[in-house]
Protein backbone atom coordinates (compact mmCIF):
# COMPACT_ATOMS: atom_id res chain seq x y z
CA UNK A 1 0.00 0.00 0.00
CA UNK A 2 1.21 3.68 -0.93
CA UNK A 3 2.69 5.23 1.96
CA UNK A 4 3.01 8.91 2.69
CA UNK A 5 5.92 10.83 5.03
CA UNK A 6 5.23 14.03 6.82
CA UNK A 7 7.50 16.13 9.24
CA UNK A 8 5.71 15.77 12.84
CA UNK A 9 5.21 19.99 13.19
CA UNK A 10 5.72 23.04 11.73
CA UNK A 11 5.98 26.58 12.74
CA UNK A 12 4.38 30.43 10.86
CA UNK A 13 3.95 33.57 11.78
CA UNK A 14 0.49 34.47 10.86
CA UNK A 15 -0.48 35.92 7.51
CA UNK A 16 2.71 34.22 6.03
CA UNK A 17 2.58 31.27 4.34
CA UNK A 18 2.98 27.93 4.69
CA UNK A 19 4.30 25.31 3.17
CA UNK A 20 3.59 21.37 3.97
CA UNK A 21 5.88 18.80 2.81
CA UNK A 22 4.72 15.16 1.56
CA UNK A 23 6.90 12.51 0.65
CA UNK A 24 5.07 9.60 -1.52
CA UNK A 25 7.89 7.83 -3.47
CA UNK A 26 5.82 4.60 -3.79
CA UNK A 27 2.48 6.10 -5.65
CA UNK A 28 1.40 4.45 -8.81
CA UNK A 29 0.60 6.24 -11.88
CA UNK A 30 -3.63 6.26 -11.04
CA UNK A 31 -3.07 7.54 -7.32
CA UNK A 32 -4.88 10.79 -6.59
CA UNK A 33 -2.98 13.14 -3.67
CA UNK A 34 -5.54 14.37 -1.02
CA UNK A 35 -5.24 16.81 1.62
CA UNK A 36 -7.24 17.05 4.68
CA UNK A 37 -7.23 18.54 7.91
CA UNK A 38 -8.07 18.15 11.42
CA UNK A 39 -9.31 20.52 14.10
CA UNK A 40 -9.31 20.32 17.38
CA UNK A 41 -12.26 18.02 18.25
CA UNK A 42 -13.21 17.66 14.72
CA UNK A 43 -13.63 15.07 11.89
CA UNK A 44 -11.21 15.60 8.98
CA UNK A 45 -11.99 17.37 6.61
CA UNK A 46 -10.92 18.10 2.63
CA UNK A 47 -8.44 20.76 1.52
CA UNK A 48 -7.72 20.03 -2.18
CA UNK A 49 -6.56 16.93 -4.29
CA UNK A 50 -4.94 16.68 -7.43
CA UNK A 51 -3.36 14.05 -10.18
CA UNK A 52 -0.35 15.44 -12.18
CA UNK A 53 -1.36 19.10 -12.40
CA UNK A 54 -0.89 22.10 -9.85
CA UNK A 55 -4.85 23.00 -8.13
CA UNK A 56 -5.38 25.91 -6.56
CA UNK A 57 -8.87 26.84 -4.69
CA UNK A 58 -9.85 29.03 -1.87
CA UNK A 59 -8.39 26.98 0.64
CA UNK A 60 -4.84 26.58 -0.63
CA UNK A 61 -3.39 25.46 -3.38
CA UNK A 62 -1.53 21.83 -4.02
CA UNK A 63 2.00 21.63 -6.34
CA UNK A 64 2.62 18.39 -7.10
CA UNK A 65 6.52 17.40 -7.96
CA UNK A 66 7.09 16.94 -11.85
CA UNK A 67 7.20 12.89 -10.90
CA UNK A 68 4.64 12.55 -8.35
CA UNK A 69 6.94 11.48 -5.63
CA UNK A 70 6.45 14.51 -3.62
CA UNK A 71 3.91 17.65 -3.22
CA UNK A 72 3.38 20.09 -0.85
CA UNK A 73 0.41 21.88 0.25
CA UNK A 74 1.03 26.00 0.36
CA UNK A 75 -1.55 28.01 2.37
CA UNK A 76 -1.02 31.11 1.49
CA UNK A 77 -1.40 33.62 4.50
CA UNK A 78 -2.03 31.23 7.78
CA UNK A 79 -4.35 32.58 10.10
CA UNK A 80 -4.88 31.53 13.51
CA UNK A 81 -8.29 29.21 12.63
CA UNK A 82 -5.68 27.11 10.08
CA UNK A 83 -3.66 25.76 13.14
CA UNK A 84 -4.61 22.40 12.84
CA UNK A 85 -3.02 18.55 11.88
CA UNK A 86 -2.97 18.31 8.10
CA UNK A 87 -3.08 14.89 6.43
CA UNK A 88 -1.72 14.03 2.77
CA UNK A 89 -3.02 10.56 1.75
CA UNK A 90 -3.00 8.81 -1.45
CA UNK A 91 -6.54 7.52 -3.03
CA UNK A 92 -6.50 5.23 -6.22
CA UNK A 93 -8.57 3.00 -8.24
CA UNK A 94 -7.34 -0.10 -6.00
CA UNK A 95 -10.32 0.52 -3.94
CA UNK A 96 -10.81 2.37 -1.25
CA UNK A 97 -7.97 0.78 1.55
CA UNK A 98 -6.47 4.19 2.87
CA UNK A 99 -3.96 4.88 4.54
CA UNK A 100 -3.01 8.12 6.38
CA UNK A 101 0.29 9.15 7.60
CA UNK A 102 1.45 10.65 10.93
CA UNK A 103 0.14 14.03 9.77
CA UNK A 104 1.71 17.44 10.01
CA UNK A 105 0.92 19.60 13.02
CA UNK A 106 0.76 23.41 12.22
CA UNK A 107 0.82 25.80 14.62
CA UNK A 108 0.13 29.18 13.63
CA UNK A 109 1.67 32.23 16.10
CA UNK A 110 -0.05 35.67 16.38
CA UNK B 1 -27.09 20.01 3.94
CA UNK B 2 -24.19 17.19 2.93
CA UNK B 3 -23.56 15.15 5.71
CA UNK B 4 -22.21 11.60 7.42
CA UNK B 5 -23.72 11.09 11.08
CA UNK B 6 -22.52 9.04 13.52
CA UNK B 7 -24.43 7.79 16.85
CA UNK B 8 -23.39 7.96 19.62
CA UNK B 9 -21.18 10.56 19.90
CA UNK B 10 -19.93 9.72 23.21
CA UNK B 11 -20.30 6.00 24.59
CA UNK B 12 -19.15 4.57 28.05
CA UNK B 13 -19.44 0.90 27.75
CA UNK B 14 -18.08 -2.48 30.15
CA UNK B 15 -15.91 -5.41 28.17
CA UNK B 16 -18.09 -7.98 26.64
CA UNK B 17 -20.91 -5.88 26.04
CA UNK B 18 -21.41 -5.58 22.27
CA UNK B 19 -22.60 -1.99 20.72
CA UNK B 20 -23.34 -0.82 17.31
CA UNK B 21 -21.87 2.80 16.13
CA UNK B 22 -24.26 3.63 13.14
CA UNK B 23 -23.39 5.70 10.18
CA UNK B 24 -25.29 7.49 7.40
CA UNK B 25 -24.98 9.21 4.64
CA UNK B 26 -27.11 11.13 2.92
CA UNK B 27 -25.05 11.85 -0.58
CA UNK B 28 -25.48 9.06 -2.06
CA UNK B 29 -22.23 8.30 -2.07
CA UNK B 30 -20.76 4.58 -2.98
CA UNK B 31 -17.94 4.37 -0.93
CA UNK B 32 -17.88 4.40 3.05
CA UNK B 33 -15.25 3.73 5.44
CA UNK B 34 -14.60 3.76 9.50
CA UNK B 35 -11.51 4.96 10.93
CA UNK B 36 -10.09 4.74 14.38
CA UNK B 37 -7.44 7.85 15.96
CA UNK B 38 -5.06 6.74 18.92
CA UNK B 39 -3.05 9.71 20.61
CA UNK B 40 0.12 9.38 18.68
CA UNK B 41 -1.13 6.62 16.02
CA UNK B 42 -3.04 9.15 13.83
CA UNK B 43 -5.99 7.79 11.58
CA UNK B 44 -5.87 3.90 10.75
CA UNK B 45 -8.32 2.22 8.56
CA UNK B 46 -10.71 -0.41 10.04
CA UNK B 47 -12.94 -1.42 7.17
CA UNK B 48 -14.34 -0.16 4.29
CA UNK B 49 -17.28 -0.80 1.44
CA UNK B 50 -16.84 0.21 -1.70
CA UNK B 51 -20.60 -0.61 -2.35
CA UNK B 52 -24.11 -2.54 -0.69
CA UNK B 53 -22.69 -6.36 0.22
CA UNK B 54 -19.15 -5.08 -0.70
CA UNK B 55 -17.09 -4.75 2.20
CA UNK B 56 -13.08 -5.30 2.83
CA UNK B 57 -10.95 -5.10 5.55
CA UNK B 58 -8.29 -1.78 6.33
CA UNK B 59 -5.21 -2.05 8.13
CA UNK B 60 -6.71 -2.58 11.92
CA UNK B 61 -9.90 -4.57 11.76
CA UNK B 62 -9.52 -6.87 14.26
CA UNK B 63 -12.44 -7.10 16.51
CA UNK B 64 -14.88 -5.12 14.33
CA UNK B 65 -17.48 -6.29 12.03
CA UNK B 66 -19.43 -3.98 9.51
CA UNK B 67 -22.32 -4.17 7.25
CA UNK B 68 -23.43 -2.96 4.24
CA UNK B 69 -27.09 -3.60 3.71
CA UNK B 70 -27.99 0.19 2.47
CA UNK B 71 -26.50 2.72 0.69
CA UNK B 72 -26.84 5.36 2.99
CA UNK B 73 -25.61 3.23 6.06
CA UNK B 74 -22.59 1.58 7.43
CA UNK B 75 -22.32 0.52 11.10
CA UNK B 76 -19.35 -0.70 12.96
CA UNK B 77 -20.09 -3.31 15.21
CA UNK B 78 -17.54 -4.45 18.16
CA UNK B 79 -19.26 -7.83 19.22
CA UNK B 80 -17.31 -8.03 22.44
CA UNK B 81 -16.13 -4.47 23.11
CA UNK B 82 -12.08 -4.89 25.11
CA UNK B 83 -10.55 -1.66 26.43
CA UNK B 84 -7.98 -1.71 24.00
CA UNK B 85 -11.04 -0.30 21.81
CA UNK B 86 -11.33 2.37 23.29
CA UNK B 87 -10.79 5.19 20.87
CA UNK B 88 -11.96 7.95 19.07
CA UNK B 89 -14.15 6.66 15.90
CA UNK B 90 -14.89 8.13 12.45
CA UNK B 91 -16.90 7.75 9.53
CA UNK B 92 -16.18 8.45 5.98
CA UNK B 93 -18.08 8.85 2.82
CA UNK B 94 -16.81 9.24 -0.94
CA UNK B 95 -18.52 9.36 -4.58
CA UNK B 96 -15.48 7.02 -5.96
CA UNK B 97 -12.05 6.63 -5.52
CA UNK B 98 -9.16 8.87 -6.64
CA UNK B 99 -11.46 12.31 -7.50
CA UNK B 100 -14.02 11.80 -4.95
CA UNK B 101 -13.48 13.81 -1.52
CA UNK B 102 -13.74 12.10 1.89
CA UNK B 103 -16.48 13.58 3.75
CA UNK B 104 -16.15 12.67 7.71
CA UNK B 105 -18.76 12.19 10.52
CA UNK B 106 -17.90 14.17 13.89
CA UNK B 107 -16.63 11.29 15.22
CA UNK B 108 -17.88 8.22 18.19
CA UNK B 109 -15.51 8.33 21.55
CA UNK B 110 -15.87 5.38 23.08
CA UNK B 111 -14.57 3.89 26.55
CA UNK B 112 -14.44 0.38 27.67
CA UNK B 113 -14.41 -0.46 30.92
Amino acid sequence: DAKTTQPNSMESNEEEPVHLPCNHSTISGTDYIHWYRQLPSQGPEYVIHGLTSNVNNRMASLAIAEDRKSSTLILHRATLRDAAVYYCILMGAAGNKLTFGGGTRVLVKP
Amino acid sequence: EAQVTQNPRYLITVTGKKLTVTCSQNMNHEYMSWYRQDPGLGLRQIYYSMNVEVTDKGDVPEGYKVSRKEKRNFPLILESPSPNQTSLYFCASNRREGTGELFFGEGSRLTVL
